[in-house]
């Protein structure tokens, strides 16, 4: 099974800050890592598929990238609405599997 | 405009059993993959497992902790999935996710159900 590491899992930032979120994998899963955004008491949404396809609807301000073992989750300047518990995730095979999440905070 | 509904959520005593159930519409059912994620309290997300379309074999696949005691289902003739949970144990104590399984984004969950809160003790 793959396993999935993601630091860190806690920041504080500002409003306009850039936040960079990192997620390593135990093994190569090509470009099978996607990204969710979580608020306190709602579902999951997913944000970015296939390391950095936007999901629709999402704003440009988030952005994905790396390959292989090593990815990154970026928000280019964070707004209000951004602060929320971020979550990574590997679909190269199953058993599928999650990050610890990266909860963010307001500074 | 996808809506996943899920229900069926309960209190339940180890060792029981619970079946869940999530009403999909807004798109075709049938030739969809679907999947389970759940969520403990103040946890993180766990993946539960898959299951892809009859088309393409009708097979799933779950996760260690679950394999055994856990099956995924389908009845595609009213856009329904259901999450039969046997052996039940505390640490099962979760919010359980129906999503939509997406093989043409990256095997990810596109859309969510709000969630139905399973409770063993």
């Amino acid at each position: 099974d793959i396993q999935m590491t993601q630091s860190p899992s806690s920041l504080s930032a500002s409003l306009g800050d850039r936040v960079t979120i990192t997620c390593r994998t135990s093994q190569s899963i090509g470009n099978y890592l996607n990204w969710y955004q979580q608020k306190p008491g709602k579902a999951p949404k997913l944000l970015i598929y296939a390391t950095s396809s936007l999901q629709s609807g999402v704003p440009s301000t988030f952005s994905g990238s790396g390959s292989g073992t090593d990815f990154t989750l970026t928000i280019s300047s964070l707004q209000p609405e951004d602060f929320a518990t971020y979550y990574c995730q590997q679909s190269y095979s199953t058993p599928l599997s999650f990050g610890g999440g990266t909860k963010v905070e307001i500074k | 405009e996808v809506q996943l509904v899920e229900s069926g959520g309960g209190l339940v005593k180890p060792g029981g059993s619970l079946r869940l159930s999530c009403a999909a519409s807004g798109f075709t059912f049938t030739d969809a993959w679907m999947s389970w994620v759940r969520q403990a309290p103040g946890k993180g997300l766990e993946w539960v497992g898959r299951i892809k379309s009859k088309t393409d074999g009708g097979t799933a696949d779950f996760a260690a902790p679950v394999r055994g005691r856990f099956s995924i289902l389908r009845d595609d003739s009213k856009s329904t999935l259901f999450l039969q949970m046997n052996s039940l144990k505390v640490e099962d104590t979760a919010v359980y996710y129906c999503t939509t399984y997406e093989t043409h984004a990256g095997y990810s969950s596109g859309h969510w159900g709000q969630g139905t809160l399973v409770t063993v003790s």
